[in-house]
């Protein structure tokens, strides 16, 4: 078990681009979200994967804003025609839900990837 | 989910017991107390979680009174490598949290 991973660690994207980010959780976990921080701020939900499934969204997440969990292993937060204030540390974290069989596990973060949109 | 306040800062000095106090008055009958700290570039990592009374691990202790509505982390002897922010959650059991985690309470110990 190597925690959680993200790919990359830092982004910078001129203004108008589409990004991707890349987040491997740790491979038991059936949970998976997304989560953006900015500067002084705590982390805010993006979005959360039950398996394959996008369960829920924030309305946080604007159009230009898609993820996916194909097969429910990885996931993708995509980000297109980028604005200057999507510039933020994007949080990836795993969760287990062990659905009245196994205890539920707290959130396991990655380390984020770092997007400056200039 | 229920709302939470902590202080927005605190110092310690090395070696003392530090508590963080956390209010979460409208906390749910199945809600859990969960708490996560977080170093400058790094993601959030969990500490503790409790539902009752008091929790201890290798890292921290929990209390939870009886009404629930407010917790404490207490972190002993205090090193200069706790020098982190530390965000107090309620929800779900397990940690799921669909919210933002607030602006924390960020610790600076001094030598």
């Amino acid at each position: 078990d190597t925690g959680v991973s993200q790919d990359p660690r830092h982004k910078i994207t001129k203004r108008g681009q589409n990004v991707t980010f890349r987040c491997d959780p740790i491979s038991e976990h059936n949970r998976l979200y997304w989560y953006r921080q900015t500067l002084g701020q705590g982390p805010e939900f993006l979005t959360y994967f039950q398996n394959e499934a996008q369960l829920e969204k924030s309305r946080l997440l604007s159009d230009r804003f898609s993820a996916e969990r194909p097969k429910g292993s990885f996931s993708t937060l995509e980000i297109q025609r980028t604005e200057q204030g999507d510039s933020a540390m994007y949080l990836c974290a795993s969760s287990l839900d062990g659905r009245g069989r196994l205890p539920n596990s707290p959130l396991h973060f990655g380390n984020g990837t770092r997007l400056t949109v200039t | 989910l229920a709302k939470t306040t902590q202080p927005i800062s605190m110092d310690s000095y090395e070696g003392q017991e530090v508590n963080i106090t956390c209010s979460h008055n409208n906390i749910a009958t199945n809600d859990y107390i969960t708490w996560y700290q977080q170093f400058p570039s790094q993601g959030p990592r969990f500490i503790i979680q409790g539902y009752k009374t008091k929790v201890t691990n290798e890292v921290a202790s929990l209390f939870i009174p009886a009404d629930r509505k407010s917790s404490t982390l207490s972190l002993p002897r205090v090193s200069l490598s706790d020098t982190a922010v530390y965000y107090c959650l309620v929800g779900e059991r397990g940690g799921y949290q669909k919210v933002t985690f607030g602006t924390g309470t960020k610790l600076q110990v001094i030598p």
